[in-house]
């Protein structure tokens, strides 16, 4: 199984600003993705983050507001833009691996005041 | 897209087994079906999978009906630990266009 890394594990942002979150694999890996959890709920998948090109986003999620870069196999970033309290969930970013498996890494906790 | 539907909530007796239901009556042929679980908001663990076979591994068993529109997750010996939400998905697209849908889970207790 892949070895998935997140940075950081947990911020509390004010409002209007913005937070990366980075994704560190330790193995190169195809196919990485973001999902957003929000309280109380399930997994939302927001994007599949493309490595050397755009990232592909779900309905109801824009580049604008979630960019994303793929600069190499094992690295991924999620910028959350403009933040609002509604933006108050836990991200978290995911591999593939060679046998077809998704592995997710421990998660980020965002709060926005 | 297939969708998952599960129970909301179920209990179970500490060593008995836990048996989790999944419906995903609108799955395509070549679509996987994969279980994962969540404890505390840890990022979620995978448990298992399978396309039309029964599965078994070191945590679970997965029974696929013969028209492959529903599962059961079975954890033979229930443990407190295994207290946790489990997620049914199925698994979309094809190699490299991967994606894996979430549902909105089972909230399993395990009780003492």
């Amino acid at each position: 199984s892949a070895v998935i890394s997140q940075k950081p594990s947990r911020d509390i942002c004010q409002r209007g600003t913005s937070l990366t979150i980075q994704c560190q694999v330790d193995s190169q890996v195809t196919m990485m993705f973001w999902y957003r959890q929000q309280p109380g709920q399930s997994l939302t998948l927001i994007a599949t983050a493309n490595q050397g090109s755009e990232a592909t986003y779900e309905s109801g999620f824009v580049i604008d507001k979630f960019p994303i870069s793929r600069p190499n196999l094992t690295f991924s970033t999620l910028t959350v833009s403009n933040l609002s309290p509604e933006d108050s969930s836990i991200y978290l970013c995911s591999v593939v691996s060679v046998l077809d498996t998704q592995y997710f890494g421990p998660g980020t906790r965002l709060t926005v005041l | 897209d297939a969708k998952t539907t599960q129970p909301p909530s179920m209990d179970c007796a500490e060593g008995r087994a836990a048996n989790l239901p999944c419906n995903h009556s609108t799955i395509s042929g070549n679509e996987y079906v994969y279980w994962y679980r969540q404890i505390h908001s840890q990022g979620p663990q995978y448990i298992i999978h399978g396309l039309k076979n029964n599965e078994t591994n070191e945590m679970a068993s997965l029974i696929i009906t013969e028209d492959r529109k529903s599962s059961t997750l079975i954890l033979p010996h229930a443990t407190l630990r295994d207290t946790a939400v489990y997620y049914c998905i199925v698994r979309l697209g094809a190699s490299g266009t991967y994606k894996y849908i979430f549902g909105t889970g089972t909230r399993l207790k395990v009780l003492a």
